[in-house]
């Protein structure tokens, strides 16, 4: 069974540093580009950033390109996002998703990054 | 960046019924386009991808239809688990993205 369990979300000052871990079972890692998508409350989905198999090209949404760096060690099945200079603006639900040819075929349950003084 | 823009943002329909979403492209995705439904709470779960094949588990009465830049989503009859926001998302360019999300709620 495909699995993906997303840590290290919390609450964060403005201005904080936080890192999130995905960590994954059941399936090749090592075959499958990468992504992380966040949802702010209320809020739809949002393209946070992607890497690719072997880590090599990675991609950045706007809004956060310059402040987070995503990686991914292939040995441990994990992907990382190492999150800077937070505002309120990033504080969301932080996925960590899978790409498959056929789109994003499996998500993580979520979570919960909150910045606040 | 492609833009994607869903229609409604909101559809009322009664249990039954069928539904009818849109999803529009700023510019030419082939068929590089997926459905997802997201329950309150849940991850969005993956519906169509290809733009018309369902994904492993989901039921027939989900159906996608279109390519290049129009594209829809059609649930035959509606059923109560059914109720929820349904996202278009490309991946035919980097970055991904997806629309803003029609809400299916019940009439």
């Amino acid at each position: 069974e495909v699995q993906l369990v997303e840590y290290g979300g919390g609450l964060v000052q403005p201005g904080g540093s936080l890192r999130l871990s995905c960590v994954t079972s059941g399936f090749t890692f090592s075959s499958y580009a990468m992504y992380w998508v966040r949802q702010a409350p209320g809020k739809g989905l949002e393209y946070v950033s992607a890497i690719s198999v072997n880590g090599d090209s990675t991609y950045y949404g706007n809004s956060v390109k310059g402040r987070f760096t995503i990686s991914r060690d292939n040995s441990k099945n994990t992907l990382y996002l190492q999150m800077g200079s937070l505002g309120p603006a990033d504080m969301a639900v932080y996925f960590c998703v899978r790409e498959a040819s056929s789109g994003s075929d499996h998500w993580g349950q979520g979570t919960l990054v909150t910045v606040s003084s | 960046e492609i833009v994607m823009t869903q229609s409604p943002a909101t559809l009322s329909v009664s249990p039954g019924e069928r539904a009818t979403l849109s999803c529009r492209a700023s510019q030419s995705l082939d068929y590089n386009l997926a459905w997802y439904q997201q329950k309150p709470g849940q991850a969005p779960r993956l519906l169509i991808y290809g733009a018309t094949t369902r994904a492993t588990g989901i039921p027939a009465r989900f159906s996608g239809s279109g390519s290049g830049t129009e594209f829809t989503l059609t649930i035959s009859s509606l059923q109560s688990e059914d109720f929820a926001i349904y996202y278009c998302q490309q991946y035919s360019n980097w970055p991904r993205t997806f629309g803003q999300g029609t809400k299916v709620e019940i009439k």
